[in-house]
């Protein structure tokens, strides 16, 4: 079966960095693209960035483009976002998700980023 | 791209229908068929339950369909349960570009 299992997320400074990983198993993960939405506390949910399943094309929501990178290493059946400059408002729990065609299809439990000082 | 548009909260007694809207734009919901459903029960992962407007993923109850109209797509829940109360995203494709509904809770009374 399909399992997606995030880790990375932690507390970090305004202005800091981090990188998420998600290590993919249970289906072809060099075959899929792949997501990465967010979840502030409370609130409702947000994509944040999608990678082709070859991983030429990357794709951002405005608010972190410039300073997110989504990336993914086939190799090892892993997904990335390195998160640069962050701000408080990026607080959030990130899943990753499989896609299936233009939708996730299947997420992760997520990892929590708390950005504060 | 702005959030698509859903009502913050939807109620129901066990048995009854429900139908939650998701309101876009022709560059989203209206331009795509390619709008997905979600159910977050809290403290857990998405799951998803509808994609390309009204396909139910295998294991999916049937007691959940969606449709789209225009700019706006629908989640209809039938036979309401317990269970089924909950978060409900939609979610559209938009070119490249991807966005969510608000989110909208789900009580069943």
């Amino acid at each position: 079966q399909v399992q997606l299992v995030e880790s990375g997320g932690g507390v970090v400074q305004p202005g800091g960095s981090l990188r998420l990983s998600c290590a993919a198993s249970g289906y072809s993960f060099s075959v899929y693209g792949m997501y990465w939405v967010r979840q502030a506390p409370g609130k409702g949910l947000e994509w944040v960035a999608f990678i082709s399943f070859h991983g030429s094309e990357t794709y951002y929501t405005d608010s972190v483009g410039g300073r997110f990178t989504i990336s993914r290493d086939n190799s090892k059946d892993t997904l990335y976002l390195q998160m640069n400059s962050l701000r408080t408002e990026d607080t959030a729990v990130y899943y990753c998700a499989k896609g299936n065609g233009w939708w996730p299809e299947y997420w992760g439990q997520g990892t929590l980023v708390t950005v504060s000082s | 791209h702005s959030a698509l548009t859903q009502p913050r909260s939807v109620s129901g007694s066990p048995g009854q229908s429900v139908t939650i809207s998701c309101t876009g734009t022709s560059n989203d919901v209206g331009g795509y068929n390619y709008v997905s459903w979600y159910q977050q029960v809290p403290g857990k992962a998405p799951k998803l339950i509808i994609s390309d407007v009204s396909r139910r993923p295998s294991g999916v109850t049937d007691r959940f369909s969606g449709s789209k109209s225009g700019n706006t797509a629908s989640l209809t829940i039938s036979g309401l349960q317990t269970e089924d109360e909950a978060e409900y995203h939609c979610f559209s494709y938009a070119g490249y570009n991807w966005v969510f509904g608000g989110g909208t809770k789900l009580t069943v009374l």
